[in-house]
């Protein structure tokens, strides 16, 4: 199994301003996934992060509004920049090991 | 298409009962992987159950089972006795092939309340 912390756990932020979501793996993982969980919905693939290149990003979401960093196999980060109330959500990060996925506590962001 | 089809928004169910939340599933894939996940209020998300496509068995763990019907392409999952702790939203998800840069598609959700 493995333990994801995820920080911070909520926000609130003001719109134009940028936050940096940190998720810290208890061992090594290839891959690392972020999701957005939009007020209601379910959750949606931003990009994977493989360490030592750069992120694949799914269709709708750019490397300019959600840069990611995976720096080592235990550690990444998402950056949500220049943040507008569309983008409050709670936002996911996930590692595979063996079969299971599994999940970080979330971020839970409010963009005001 | 759907991926991963969850055709009930929302379920009630009677404390002590046992209640069915169905998931259907779209791959031309041989080997998927098929989950389930809680997330209560709070937001986290809590694996439940897993099912291989080439296990021939249903999957339990504790009070949850995956009835799995692969020529139906379903993966219900089953919770017997419910516990008011049971409410929470829940997601069947999918994993298409077998490398470890498969992501996770996820369907739209039931939220499960549970009556006392």
């Amino acid at each position: 199994s493995a333990v994801i912390s995820q920080k911070p756990s909520r926000d609130i932020c003001q719109r134009g301003t940028s936050l940096t979501i940190q998720c810290q793996v208890d061992s090594q993982v290839t891959m690392m996934f972020w999701y957005r969980q939009q007020p209601g919905q379910s959750l949606t693939l931003i990009a994977t992060a493989n360490q030592g290149s750069e992120a694949t990003y799914e269709s709708g979401f750019v490397i300019d509004k959600f840069p990611i960093s995976r720096p080592n196999l235990t550690f990444s980060t998402l950056t949500v920049s220049n943040m507008s109330p569309e983008d409050s959500s709670i936002y996911l990060c996930s590692a595979r090991v063996g079969f299971e996925a599994f999940f970080g506590q979330g971020t839970r962001l409010t963009v005001v | 298409a759907q991926k991963i089809t969850q055709t009930q928004p929302g379920m009630f169910v009677q404390e002590k009962e046992a209640v069915t939340l169905d998931c259907t599933y779209d791959t031309s894939d041989q080997s998927y992987g098929l989950f389930w996940y809680k997330q209560p209020s709070s937001g986290e998300m809590i694996f439940l159950i897993y099912q291989g496509s080439y296990d021939e068995q249903n999957a339990t763990e504790g009070r949850y089972s995956l009835n799995f019907q692969k020529a139906r392409k379903s993966a219900n999952l089953v919770i017997s006795a419910s516990q008011l702790g049971d409410s929470a939203m829940y997601f069947c998800a999918m994993r298409e092939g077998s490398g470890s840069a498969r992501q996770l598609t996820f369907g739209s959700g039931t939220q499960l309340t549970v009556l006392p």
